[in-house]
């Protein structure tokens, strides 16, 4: 089984639809990510959590909220999704007693908004 | 702030042949580097990660890396490189902190030919 799901895979949306991505992960991590990937554009981070009462504006969060619903728990909303917003999203996890930043990976949400 | 540089976007490599991928990073003090690498479809997994001690690093799939000072790099290496490999690497900077966030690089996407 795999330690860090998201749901869904893939979504497609239109322009103006609200849309929340979820994450979830087993491996009991304290700390919790949101990344966008783009083409050309590397991962770039949206938002992170290094516990459930702390929430982090990343590099790019304009046009999204998140939620830590627990400390498995990381979801990521689209308040009124645009198509530039379509892009692949990856969740990752953490874990600050290891004393280091190492990042596990979900296998990623497709998100295409028309 | 940190950042990370992959100078090469696309780069193709016969199977069998060596490989190196390069990697710069700007950071004050002595960083923390990872590279990462995504098949297609995939989530990114971790190959290897530099902390301290020994600047050459082994990895999972054969691959290592250096981490040289003096340049500020930490180029991803290969010595012989299978069909398999064919993916996208990402090398990432992270702080001693503990209290930061990762830094991807734009990704370097290898090709393998025959």
């Amino acid at each position: 089984d795999a330690d860090v799901t998201q749901t869904p895979r893939n979504r497609i949306t239109k322009t103006g639809k609200r849309i929340m991505l979820e994450c979830s992960q087993t491996k009991g991590h304290d700390r919790m990510y949101w990344y966008r990937q783009d083409p050309g554009l590397g991962l770039r981070l949206i938002y992170y959590s290094f516990d459930v009462k702390d929430i982090n504006k990343g590099e790019i969060s304009d046009g999204y909220s998140v939620s830590r619903q627990a400390q498995a728990k990381f979801s990521l909303s689209l308040e009124s999704a645009i198509p530039n917003q379509t892009a692949l999203y990856f969740c990752a996890t953490s874990d600050s007693r290891r004393g280091a930043d190492t990042q596990y990976f979900g296998p990623g949400t497709r998100l295409t908004v028309l | 702030a940190q950042s990370v540089t992959q100078p090469d976007i696309h780069i193709t490599v016969s199977e069998g042949a060596s490989l190196e991928l390069r990697c710069n990073y700007s950071y004050g003090a002595t960083p923390y580097l990872f590279w990462y690498v995504q098949s297609p479809g995939q989530g990114l997994q971790l190959l290897l990660k530099y902390f301290s001690g020994d600047t050459l690093v082994q990895g999972i799939k054969g691959f290592e890396a250096e981490f040289k000072r003096s340049q500020s790099s930490f180029n991803l290496r290969k010595p012989s490189v299978h069909w398999s490999d064919a993916a996208e690497y990402f090398c990432a900077v992270g702080e001693h902190s503990g209290y930061s966030t990762l830094t991807f690089g734009k990704g370097t996407m290898l090709l393998v030919s025959p």
